[in-house]
């Protein structure tokens, strides 16, 4: 079945610090791969997002690729503020009309000044 | 850019009761709406598929009658928790399928408290 796994927080870091969230797949073909953001108190936002093989999502300072050799999708992000402190999820979606996201479990990432 | 709107944001009633939640594409139509469940510092469950015009489906584990989803037009749907008990307190998050280009957008969730 298709699934995501991503590492398991929380991740606490200070300011300016280096970010690196794990995520792999598994998947039937190649689906096309996300990074969600949920602040406290809100909803899920789309961070960003790739659709195929060796493309690379960024947005905000935020990057990953979509490396399928290793079924991953790391999200990093050189340099940490504490407006980042919320809870990651790295989802993917296969390539039929009309399917679901499916969620990893969610990395909650605190940032200190 | 799209919008999906959900309401009420947060509700809070009696064990017993029923709640409506709904969900809206504000400025698109949405030929399929999902239904997630969030419990707290926990990932989303995926609890229903819904296509307008035909019966949800369901996921494994999620009692139909427990939780009635109606999609009455390519903008709304709802999902309804009939005799609600503490143990469905949770976080609803709705999301709909843009009809013209396939993109998922996400609802700003629905907060229940079931006392």
């Amino acid at each position: 079945g298709n699934s995501v796994t991503q590492m398991e927080g929380p991740v606490t870091l200070s300011e300016e610090a280096f970010l690196t969230i794990n995520c792999t797949y598994t998947a039937t073909g190649y689906p096309s791969l996300f990074w969600y953001v949920q602040y406290p108190g809100e909803g899920l936002q789309l961070l960003l997002k790739a659709t195929k093989a060796d493309d690379k999502g960024s947005n905000k300072g935020f990057e990953a690729t979509y490396r399928k050799e290793t079924t991953s999708f790391h999200l990093e992000k050189g340099s940490v503020q504490v407006s980042d402190s919320a809870v990651y999820f790295c989802a993917l979606r296969v390539r039929q009309a009309g399917t679901a996201l499916i969620f990893g479990k969610g990395t909650t990432l605190s940032v200190s000044s | 850019g799209a919008v999906v709107s959900q309401h009420p944001s947060w509700v809070i009633c009696k064990s017993g009761t029923s709640v409506k939640i709904e969900c809206r594409s504000l400025d698109f139509q949405a030929t399929t709406m999902f239904w997630y469940r969030q419990f707290p510092k926990q990932s989303l469950m995926l609890m229903a598929t819904s296509n307008e015009g035909s019966k949800a489906t369901y996921e494994q584990g999620v009692e139909k009658d427990k939780f009635l989803i109606n999609h009455a037009s390519l903008t709304l749907s709802t999902l309804t928790v009939t005799s609600a008990h503490p143990e469905d307190s949770s976080f609803y998050i709705c999301s709909a399928t843009r009809q013209d280009t396939g993109e998922l957008f996400f609802g700003e969730g629905s907060r229940l408290t079931v006392l």
